[in-house]
Protein backbone atom coordinates (compact mmCIF):
# COMPACT_ATOMS: atom_id res chain seq x y z
CA UNK A 1 0.00 0.00 0.00
CA UNK A 2 1.20 3.56 -1.30
CA UNK A 3 2.14 5.94 1.79
CA UNK A 4 1.77 9.70 1.58
CA UNK A 5 2.90 11.17 -1.90
CA UNK A 6 4.34 14.51 -2.31
CA UNK A 7 5.43 16.37 -5.35
CA UNK A 8 7.68 18.08 -6.23
CA UNK A 9 10.31 16.64 -4.01
CA UNK A 10 12.24 20.37 -4.74
CA UNK A 11 10.39 23.89 -5.79
CA UNK A 12 13.13 26.50 -6.68
CA UNK A 13 11.14 29.85 -6.69
CA UNK A 14 12.21 33.67 -6.53
CA UNK A 15 10.66 36.16 -4.20
CA UNK A 16 6.81 37.26 -4.91
CA UNK A 17 6.27 34.00 -7.55
CA UNK A 18 3.37 31.68 -6.39
CA UNK A 19 3.81 27.93 -5.31
CA UNK A 20 1.92 25.36 -5.39
CA UNK A 21 2.52 21.50 -3.66
CA UNK A 22 0.44 18.66 -3.73
CA UNK A 23 -0.26 15.75 -1.98
CA UNK A 24 -1.76 12.10 -2.09
CA UNK A 25 -2.73 10.63 1.24
CA UNK A 26 -2.82 6.87 1.80
CA UNK A 27 -5.69 5.35 0.55
CA UNK A 28 -8.68 5.44 2.60
CA UNK A 29 -7.92 8.76 4.64
CA UNK A 30 -9.79 11.80 4.13
CA UNK A 31 -7.63 14.06 6.47
CA UNK A 32 -5.06 15.85 5.57
CA UNK A 33 -2.34 18.01 7.31
CA UNK A 34 -0.29 20.59 6.02
CA UNK A 35 3.28 21.36 7.94
CA UNK A 36 5.91 23.81 7.74
CA UNK A 37 9.69 23.11 9.03
CA UNK A 38 12.12 25.84 8.86
CA UNK A 39 15.73 24.16 8.29
CA UNK A 40 16.55 22.84 11.88
CA UNK A 41 13.11 24.04 13.54
CA UNK A 42 10.14 22.08 14.36
CA UNK A 43 6.58 21.12 12.42
CA UNK A 44 4.49 24.36 12.82
CA UNK A 45 0.55 23.39 11.83
CA UNK A 46 -0.88 24.91 8.63
CA UNK A 47 -3.36 23.87 7.44
CA UNK A 48 -5.89 20.77 7.91
CA UNK A 49 -8.15 19.69 5.89
CA UNK A 50 -10.78 16.76 6.29
CA UNK A 51 -13.69 15.55 3.47
CA UNK A 52 -12.95 18.31 1.68
CA UNK A 53 -13.22 21.10 3.88
CA UNK A 54 -10.71 23.71 5.33
CA UNK A 55 -11.05 22.66 9.22
CA UNK A 56 -8.34 24.58 10.85
CA UNK A 57 -5.60 26.44 10.25
CA UNK A 58 -2.70 27.48 12.19
CA UNK A 59 -0.97 31.41 12.74
CA UNK A 60 -0.08 31.67 9.19
CA UNK A 61 -1.13 34.94 6.65
CA UNK A 62 -4.01 34.60 3.81
CA UNK A 63 -1.49 34.23 1.43
CA UNK A 64 -0.60 30.42 2.34
CA UNK A 65 -4.14 28.65 1.51
CA UNK A 66 -4.68 25.32 -0.02
CA UNK A 67 -7.81 22.86 -0.92
CA UNK A 68 -8.81 19.14 -0.41
CA UNK A 69 -10.26 17.23 -3.80
CA UNK A 70 -12.73 14.54 -4.04
CA UNK A 71 -10.46 12.08 -4.18
CA UNK A 72 -8.97 13.54 -0.82
CA UNK A 73 -5.84 15.00 -2.73
CA UNK A 74 -4.49 18.15 -1.51
CA UNK A 75 -2.79 21.30 -2.70
CA UNK A 76 -1.29 23.73 -0.62
CA UNK A 77 -0.71 27.17 -2.51
CA UNK A 78 1.48 29.70 -1.42
CA UNK A 79 1.24 33.31 -3.01
CA UNK A 80 3.51 36.06 -2.83
CA UNK A 81 6.38 33.89 -1.88
CA UNK A 82 8.72 35.79 0.69
CA UNK A 83 12.37 34.35 1.37
CA UNK A 84 11.36 33.10 4.52
CA UNK A 85 8.87 30.96 3.25
CA UNK A 86 12.13 28.73 2.21
CA UNK A 87 11.45 25.56 4.18
CA UNK A 88 10.33 21.78 4.39
CA UNK A 89 6.57 21.39 3.70
CA UNK A 90 5.47 18.35 5.05
CA UNK A 91 2.14 16.53 4.23
CA UNK A 92 0.50 13.77 6.58
CA UNK A 93 -2.78 12.00 6.18
CA UNK A 94 -5.27 10.23 8.82
CA UNK A 95 -8.12 7.83 8.61
CA UNK A 96 -9.96 10.84 10.99
CA UNK A 97 -11.34 8.33 13.30
CA UNK A 98 -10.70 9.77 16.73
CA UNK A 99 -9.31 8.61 19.09
CA UNK A 100 -7.53 6.19 17.98
CA UNK A 101 -5.59 8.55 15.27
CA UNK A 102 -2.16 8.00 13.56
CA UNK A 103 -0.51 10.50 11.22
CA UNK A 104 1.51 9.56 8.52
CA UNK A 105 3.53 11.80 6.58
CA UNK A 106 5.14 12.11 3.23
CA UNK A 107 8.66 12.95 2.26
CA UNK A 108 8.07 16.54 2.24
CA UNK A 109 8.83 19.26 -0.63
CA UNK A 110 11.73 21.47 0.00
CA UNK A 111 10.89 25.28 -0.93
CA UNK A 112 13.07 27.27 -1.40
CA UNK A 113 13.16 31.07 -2.42
CA UNK A 114 15.45 33.08 -3.91
CA UNK B 1 3.34 28.91 16.61
CA UNK B 2 2.30 26.69 19.41
CA UNK B 3 5.01 23.57 20.19
CA UNK B 4 5.62 21.75 22.76
CA UNK B 5 8.56 21.85 25.18
CA UNK B 6 11.28 18.59 24.36
CA UNK B 7 14.18 18.06 26.68
CA UNK B 8 16.52 17.75 25.97
CA UNK B 9 17.21 19.52 22.66
CA UNK B 10 20.36 17.40 22.10
CA UNK B 11 22.57 15.16 23.35
CA UNK B 12 25.51 12.69 21.99
CA UNK B 13 25.51 9.45 23.79
CA UNK B 14 28.07 6.15 23.35
CA UNK B 15 26.75 3.19 21.66
CA UNK B 16 24.72 0.75 23.65
CA UNK B 17 24.02 3.77 26.33
CA UNK B 18 20.27 4.09 26.89
CA UNK B 19 18.59 7.47 26.36
CA UNK B 20 15.62 9.20 27.61
CA UNK B 21 13.74 12.36 26.48
CA UNK B 22 10.42 14.10 27.38
CA UNK B 23 7.73 16.55 26.34
CA UNK B 24 5.72 18.62 28.29
CA UNK B 25 2.75 20.73 27.57
CA UNK B 26 0.47 23.39 29.48
CA UNK B 27 -2.34 21.42 27.93
CA UNK B 28 -3.62 18.46 28.62
CA UNK B 29 -3.67 15.94 25.66
CA UNK B 30 -6.05 13.12 24.77
CA UNK B 31 -3.44 11.22 22.11
CA UNK B 32 0.62 11.37 21.67
CA UNK B 33 2.68 10.12 19.17
CA UNK B 34 6.45 9.78 18.84
CA UNK B 35 8.13 10.79 15.58
CA UNK B 36 11.95 10.06 14.02
CA UNK B 37 12.77 12.47 11.43
CA UNK B 38 15.85 11.45 9.25
CA UNK B 39 17.55 14.83 7.46
CA UNK B 40 15.31 15.82 4.12
CA UNK B 41 13.02 13.27 5.36
CA UNK B 42 9.24 13.59 6.79
CA UNK B 43 8.61 12.06 9.91
CA UNK B 44 8.10 8.35 10.79
CA UNK B 45 5.36 7.11 13.52
CA UNK B 46 7.46 5.31 16.25
CA UNK B 47 4.95 4.75 19.23
CA UNK B 48 0.99 6.03 19.34
CA UNK B 49 -0.10 6.48 22.87
CA UNK B 50 -3.92 6.94 24.10
CA UNK B 51 -4.62 6.43 27.36
CA UNK B 52 -3.04 8.65 30.63
CA UNK B 53 -0.70 5.86 32.39
CA UNK B 54 -0.32 3.88 29.32
CA UNK B 55 3.40 2.21 28.43
CA UNK B 56 4.09 1.18 25.14
CA UNK B 57 7.44 -0.55 23.75
CA UNK B 58 8.18 -0.76 19.74
CA UNK B 59 11.57 -3.22 20.09
CA UNK B 60 13.75 -0.73 21.94
CA UNK B 61 11.82 2.05 22.16
CA UNK B 62 9.56 2.70 25.08
CA UNK B 63 7.29 5.25 25.23
CA UNK B 64 4.82 6.53 28.58
CA UNK B 65 1.20 8.48 28.38
CA UNK B 66 1.96 10.92 31.46
CA UNK B 67 -0.98 10.27 34.44
CA UNK B 68 -1.38 14.15 34.11
CA UNK B 69 -2.14 13.73 30.31
CA UNK B 70 0.53 16.63 30.16
CA UNK B 71 3.98 15.23 29.17
CA UNK B 72 4.85 11.92 27.71
CA UNK B 73 8.58 9.88 27.57
CA UNK B 74 10.43 8.45 25.43
CA UNK B 75 13.23 5.89 25.86
CA UNK B 76 15.46 4.17 23.58
CA UNK B 77 17.24 1.15 25.34
CA UNK B 78 20.83 -0.21 24.05
CA UNK B 79 21.43 2.70 21.11
CA UNK B 80 22.59 2.21 18.04
CA UNK B 81 24.61 4.79 15.18
CA UNK B 82 21.00 4.35 13.27
CA UNK B 83 19.29 5.86 16.18
CA UNK B 84 20.62 8.88 15.09
CA UNK B 85 18.03 11.76 13.83
CA UNK B 86 15.69 14.05 15.33
CA UNK B 87 12.83 12.56 17.64
CA UNK B 88 9.35 15.02 17.89
CA UNK B 89 6.72 14.28 20.30
CA UNK B 90 2.96 15.37 18.85
CA UNK B 91 -0.11 16.05 20.94
CA UNK B 92 -3.54 15.66 20.14
CA UNK B 93 -4.89 19.32 21.05
CA UNK B 94 -7.67 21.60 19.50
CA UNK B 95 -5.13 22.63 16.59
CA UNK B 96 -4.83 18.61 15.98
CA UNK B 97 -1.68 17.71 16.07
CA UNK B 98 0.80 20.01 18.26
CA UNK B 99 4.74 19.15 17.87
CA UNK B 100 7.19 19.41 20.01
CA UNK B 101 10.42 21.41 19.46
CA UNK B 102 12.43 17.88 18.74
CA UNK B 103 15.21 15.99 20.13
CA UNK B 104 18.51 15.92 17.97
CA UNK B 105 20.11 12.33 18.73
CA UNK B 106 24.03 11.67 18.31
CA UNK B 107 24.78 8.51 18.50
CA UNK B 108 29.04 8.06 19.11
CA UNK B 109 30.02 4.59 17.90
Amino acid sequence: EAGVTQSPTHLIKTRGQQATLRCSPISGHTSVYWYQQALGLGLQFLLWYDEGEERNRGNFPPRFSGRQFPNYSSELNVNALELEDSALYLCASSSGQVPNEKLFFGSGTQLSVL
Amino acid sequence: GQQLNQSPQSMFIQEGEDVSMNCTSSSIFNTWLWYKQDPGEGPVLLIALYKAGELTSNGRLTAQFGITRKDSFLNISASIPSDVGIYFCAGLGAYKYIFGTGTRLKVLA
